[in-house]
């Protein structure tokens, strides 16, 4: 089945830039979406359709995608950025949703 | 306003059986995928199920192939998932999202808040 593969943890001080990386076989052939999800929360979307942005989600938060690997940038990180990303995509191989194992934030 | 709300969930034995259900208002609910995908404590998400907006498309993660079914009932805007043959690793929070359409490789982006499965004896 097909794997999304994200790192566990990224650091960044606040206003530097956050770059998370989603790895799978031909990527960029497939639609990738991205949630943040703070503790205690449901998951939210924040990217969709590779590089689109839902209303009310700030312009710093952006996306990319080819190749093998998938991207969700943070700019000018802010303490309340700070939340598990996860990317997921659909896998029309195996008809299954695929998520990608999650990376945890952490605004130093 | 657009909302999902689950319910049912609870302490189940292993081996035992629970349904969950996911109230859906504001949206045309049969012209909408819907999933549901699990949290265990401490981890990440995991897709459970999807079901097409008309029901007559339905797919499982192989963890809960046949043993959990979804299904959905148009009439009452409401979304199932019955659990059957539970395990302890199935102890979860479970969400329902409804999906931005009824092509499975949609978004979701209206997620309800869980509800918390634990099963243990």
């Amino acid at each position: 089945s097909y794997v999304l593969t994200q790192p566990p943890s990224v650091s960044v001080a606040p206003g530097q830039t956050a770059r998370i990386t989603c790895g799978g076989n031909n990527i960029g052939s497939k639609s990738v979406h991205w949630y943040q999800q703070k503790p205690g929360q449901a998951p939210v979307l924040v990217i969709y359709y590779d590089s689109d942005r839902p209303s009310g989600i700030p312009e710093r938060f952006s996306g990319s995608n080819s190749g093998n690997t998938a991207t969700l940038t943070i700019s000018r990180v802010e303490a309340g950025d700070e939340a598990d990303y996860y990317c997921q995509v659909w896998d029309s191989t195996s008809d299954h949703v695929v998520f990608g194992g999650g990376t945890k934030l952490t605004v130093l | 306003e657009v909302q999902v709300v689950e319910s049912g969930g609870g302490l189940e034995q292993p081996g035992g059986s629970l349904r969950l259900s996911c109230a859906a208002s504001g949206f045309t609910f049969s012209s909408y995928a819907m999933i549901w995908v699990r949290q265990a404590p401490g981890k990440g998400l995991e897709w459970v199920s999807a079901i097409s907006g008309s029901g007559g498309s339905t797919y499982y993660a192989d963890s809960v192939k046949g043993r959990f079914t979804i299904s959905r009932d148009n009439s009452k805007n409401t979304l199932y998932l019955q659990m059957n043959s539970l395990r302890a690793e199935d102890t979860a929070v479970y969400y329902c999202a409804k999906g931005a359409g009824d092509d499975m490789s949609a978004y979701f982006h209206h997620w309800g808040q869980g509800t918390l499965v634990t099963v243990s004896s």
